[in-house]
């Protein structure tokens, strides 16, 4: 089966500072997703990643501070800038293959600390 | 907005018991997704459910999608410890600008006790 892979797995870093998330998938994807979730809680929708064009984002999310990448089919970047402690979180993307009621795959997540 | 109402939020029972998670909404999805996630995991996808009022079955996990598609369930038969983890259930709406977006019930976290 196709592999997700999300890096870093975890990462603590300072206030103020900027972390890139990088998503990688083995094969050509149709879609793929940022989310953001709580630990125990469900999952937050970020945003769309588009490849060759600008994200498209959820409500309560902007390009300044979650800007994102997607430079071809198989690669996606989530970058959180300017952290503060509130941005702590477990970061997930997701893929979709093919077209059609088609589910979407996640990663294994980065999680965030914020000191 | 469309939004997915999961319930119970919480479940904790013993070892060889029954149980059942809903999700419910307002909203007609084109397909509905169930994921079970544990910690340190991403949401591994247990079931998709696509055509109303469809069923179905994976070991002790029945999955059930309801007639108009706004609602499904889950049911565990006979729930083991390793059963034990962070249930979410996913709706998707297809076409338009939300083309593939997920919407998400807020999950059930299910402890089962050996």
């Amino acid at each position: 089966s196709a592999v997700i892979s999300q890096k870093p797995s975890r990462d603590i870093c300072q206030r103020g500072t900027s972390l890139t998330i990088q998503c990688q998938v083995d094969s050509q994807v149709t879609m793929m997703f940022w989310y953001r979730q709580q630990p125990g809680q469900s999952l937050t929708l970020i945003a769309t990643a588009n490849q060759g064009s600008e994200a498209t984002y959820e409500s309560g999310f902007v390009i300044d501070k979650f800007p994102i990448s997607r430079p071809n089919l198989t690669f996606s970047t989530l970058t959180v800038s300017n952290m503060s402690p509130e941005d702590s979180s477990i970061y997930l993307c997701s893929v979709v293959w093919g077209l059609g009621n088609q589910p979407q795959h996640f990663g294994d997540g980065t999680r965030l600390s914020i000191l | 907005t469309q939004l997915l109402e999961q319930s119970p939020q919480f479940l904790s029972i013993q070892e060889g018991e029954n149980l059942t998670v809903y999700c419910n909404s307002s909203s007609v999805f084109s397909s509905l997704q169930w994921y079970r996630q544990e910690p340190g995991e991403g949401p591994v996808l247990l079931v998709t459910v696509v055509t109303g009022g469809e069923v179905k079955k994976l070991k002790r996990l029945t999955f059930q999608f309801g007639d108009a598609r706004k609602d499904s369930s889950l049911h565990i038969t006979a729930a083991q410890p390793g059963d034990t983890g962070l249930y979410l259930c996913a709706g998707a709406y297809a076409g338009g600008t939300s083309y593939g977006k997920l919407t998400f019930g807020q999950g059930t976290i299910l402890t089962v006790h050996p």
